[in-house]
């Protein structure tokens, strides 16, 4: 089974400031990875999906990269909304498996 | 507008068996390439996949929970099943459905989850 590891586990940031969330795989997964959010009492939402492409309705601001075993998540400038927690998943090997998330907490 | 909603008791006894209901709208689950899952997190951990029944009637399941996991739809009425034997504590957790399909395989959208608590 593949191991996704998130960093870091916590994020404190202001609104308007750049996030960036990591994601190492304990194997390649190619470009088989995503992003989701979750906020609190709501249920994951994808953001970025195959590594970089935006899920419909994301905003700009979010972006992927990455491919292989290491991916991250760029969120250009935080939104009030943005706090949240943020997970990835990946897909390449079945069954898919999920990192432990990163929590973006505000400052 | 796609949307899921899950449903199921809120307490289960150890060694009962639990059964969630997944009932969705805005496309057909008869539809080719669709597929339901159904995905778990305990309170506060990571989230981890537990099953998938695809439009041809398909059926995946994790592997360590392969022996006590069973999924089936009913493409009439928009409902996808999952029914787990013998429950534990340790299966305390919000159970999603989520729906992926072959040209997103990906999760997307999510239902809102439904929490359920092993305790006697």
């Amino acid at each position: 089974e593949i191991v996704l590891t998130q960093s870091p586990a916590t994020l404190s940031l202001s609104p308007g400031e750049r996030a960036t969330l990591s994601c190492r795989a304990s194997q390649s997964v190619s470009s088989y990875l995503a992003w989701y959010q979750q906020k609190p009492g709501q249920a994951p939402r994808l953001l970025i999906y195959d590594a970089s492409n935006r899920a419909t309705g994301i905003p700009a601001r979010f972006s992927g990269s990455g491919s292989g075993t290491d991916f991250t998540l760029t969120i250009s400038s935080l939104e009030p909304e943005d706090f949240a927690v943020y997970y990835c998943q990946q897909r390449n090997n079945w069954p898919g498996t999920f990192g432990q998330g990163t929590k973006v907490e505000i400052k | 507008q796609v949307t899921l909603k899950e449903s199921g008791p809120a307490l289960v006894k150890p060694t009962q068996t639990l059964t969630l209901t997944c009932t969705f709208s805005g496309f057909s689950l008869s539809s080719s390439g669709m597929r339901i899952n159904w995905i778990r997190q305990p309170p506060g951990k990571a989230l981890e996949w537990l099953a998938r029944i695809d439009w041809d009637d398909d059926k995946f399941y994790s592997t360590s929970l392969k022996t006590r996991l069973t999924i089936s739809k009913d493409t009439s009425k928009n409902q996808v099943v999952l029914t787990m034997t013998n429950v534990d504590p340790v299966d305390t957790a919000t159970y999603y459905c989520a729906r992926s399909s072959v040209r997103l395989n990906w999760f997307d959208p999510w239902g809102q989850g439904t929490l359920v608590t092993v305790s006697s």
